[in-house]
């Protein structure tokens, strides 16, 4: 069992729906979750980032983690042709070394169609 | 992902020669994290380096791979006589502290080995 699960897609809605993009885990020791976009052939783009329980809001993205279910999900609201892209969640845990090793998740690819 | 270089963007290698991966973080950030992406495994972290140091190379093969990350200039990912499986997307990052829950990516390096 991978220690980060997530659904690969491909995801294609409608322009203006509400996208939920999810990912669960398998260590309690993670602590910081973090979603990543990534375009076609290009590099991946942090958007947001979150630590405890809860909601964390950023313009029309909502992420939400649930620790005692190990979720997390990326809500994105009014989506549009532009949000298509391959979004990545990623999670860190302190290593013995003292630094917070990052696992991720294999992707979503998402397509919005206008 | 703004500041973080990688070159050759594209780079051929034929088996058995060696390939040689460039990444220059964002100015003032002194720790980098090579990353390798396959279509069907997402991303997998190699190694992680401070400037002059190897922090943690517990992704990265005992055999064929090494990286660097000298006091003056780019860090380097070196892949001696590379085979067919060696070919993919390898990805550097950078952050400025250890907490690399806002590390940047570079555009990445596809190899390809023929």
């Amino acid at each position: 069992q991978k220690e980060v699960e997530q659904d690969p897609g491909p995801l294609s809605v409608p322009e203006g729906a509400i996208v939920s993009l999810n990912c669960t885990y398998s260590n309690s020791a993670f602590q910081y979750f973090m979603w990543y976009r990534q375009y076609s052939r290009k590099g991946p783009e942090l958007l947001m980032y979150t630590y405890s329980s809860g909601n964390k809001e950023d313009g029309r993205f909502t992420a939400q983690v649930d620790k005692s279910s190990k979720y997390i999900s990326l809500f994105i609201r009014d989506s549009q042709p532009s949000d298509s892209a391959t979004y990545l969640c990623a999670m860190t845990q302190a290593d013995s070394g003292g630094y917070q090793k990052v696992t991720f998740g294999t992707g979503t690819k998402l397509q919005v169609i206008p | 992902n703004a500041g973080v270089m990688q070159n050759p963007r594209h780079l051929v290698r034929r088996r058995g020669q060696e390939a040689r991966l460039r990444c220059s973080p964002v100015k003032g950030h002194s720790h980098v994290y090579w990353y390798r992406q396959l279509p069907e495994e997402g991303l997998k972290f190699m190694v992680y380096l401070q400037k002059e140091n190897i922090i943690d190379e517990s992704g990265m093969p005992k055999e064929r791979f090494s990286a660097e990350f000298p006091k003056e200039g780019p860090s380097i990912l070196r892949i001696q006589q590379v085979v067919r499986g060696d070919s993919a997307a390898y990805f550097c990052a950078s952050s400025p502290h250890t907490l690399n829950t806002e590390a940047f990516f570079g555009q990445g390096t596809r190899l390809t080995v023929v």
